[in-house]
C-alpha cells in the first residue's frame, strides 16, 4: 500500500520561495506506471492542480503556474519536490501531492495527508 | 469559473438516492476518462470513481458513475450521514494541458 507524506515550512514571507517534499513508502518512484503530481486547496475552496513530474524527471505544470513553478524528483530517496517562487498571499494553501495513473488513465489513487502553508510576511 | 461545472450543494435524507453532476467539454470530459473524488471534512480527497464508472476496492456499490458524451454523473444511494462530504469531478483537459477539477459539490444528508 502506497504512502505519501508531504513536509516543509508552514510559513512563507512573500515573494520568497515556497519548498516541500513528498515522501513516497511502499512504491518506487521510479515505477514507470505512475506520475507524481502536487495538488493544492486554498481554505474553503476547491482543487487546483500544480503540476507533476514523470520518473525519468519531465514533467507537465499548470499553465496558470508554469513561470513559478519547479518540480524535481529524487529517486535515490524516493521522494518528489515542489518549488514555488514568488509566493503571494494566493498561495495560501493546504499542499498534496499524489499518485496518478499513467497511460492517459487520468485518475489520482493515492494522495498525501497535505500540508498547510501561509504566504504572510 | 471552473471548466467542469458542478452544483454547489445538493441533499437528501437518509436512505435516499442522490445524483451529482459534472458537465465539461469535449477538450475534456468528452475525449478523457473521468475520475470522483471523496473530501470528508478535515481529511484529503479520496478516490471514489475512476475509468468513469469503476470502483476502487473497498468502495461499496452503493456509489456509481456514469458518463454521457461531455457530462457525468456520480451516483449515491442508500444514503449514509457518513457520506456528508465535498465531492469532486476531474479529468484532463486537452486544449488547456492541465488538470481540470469541478468546483466540488457538498453533500448534506439531512
Amino acid at each position: 500500500q502506497v504512502q505519501l507524506q508531504e513536509s516543509g515550512p508552514g510559513l512563507v514571507k512573500p515573494s520568497e520561495t515556497l519548498s516541500l517534499t513528498c515522501s513516497v513508502s511502499g512504491d518506487s518512484i521510479k515505477n514507470s506506471f505512475y506520475y507524481w503530481s502536487w495538488i493544492r486547496q486554498p481554505a474553503g475552496k476547491g482543487l487546483e492542480w500544480i503540476g507533476r513530474i514523470f520518473p525519468r524527471g519531465n514533467t507537465n505544470y499548470n499553465p496558470s503556474l508554469k513561470s513559478r513553478v519547479t518540480m524535481s524528483v529524487d529517486t535515490s530517496s524516493n521522494q518528489f519536490s515542489l518549488r514555488l517562487t514568488s509566493v503571494t498571499a494566493a498561495d495560501t494553501a493546504l499542499y498534496y501531492c499524489a499518485r496518478e495513473l499513467g497511460s492517459r488513465r487520468y485518475y489520482f489513487d493515492s494522495w498525501g495527508q497535505g500540508t498547510p502553508v501561509t504566504v504572510s510576511s | 469559473q471552473s471548466v467542469l461545472t458542478q452544483p454547489p450543494s445538493v441533499s437528501a435524507a437518509p436512505g435516499q438516492k442522490v445524483t451529482i453532476s459534472c458537465s465539461g467539454s469535449s477538450s475534456n470530459i468528452g475525449n478523457n476518462y473521468l475520475s470522483w473524488y471523496q473530501q470528508l471534512p478535515g481529511t484529503a480527497p479520496k478516490l471514489l470513481i475512476y475509468e468513469n464508472d469503476k470502483r476502487p476496492s473497498g468502495i461499496p456499490d452503493r456509489f456509481s458513475g456514469s458518463k454521457s458524451g461531455t457530462s457525468a454523473t456520480l451516483g449515491i444511494t442508500g444514503l449514509q450521514t457518513g457520506d456528508e462530504a465535498d465531492y469532486y469531478c476531474a479529468t484532463w483537459d486537452n486544449s488547456l494541458n492541465t488538470w481540470v477539477f469541478g468546483e466540488g459539490t457538498t453533500l448534506s444528508v439531512l
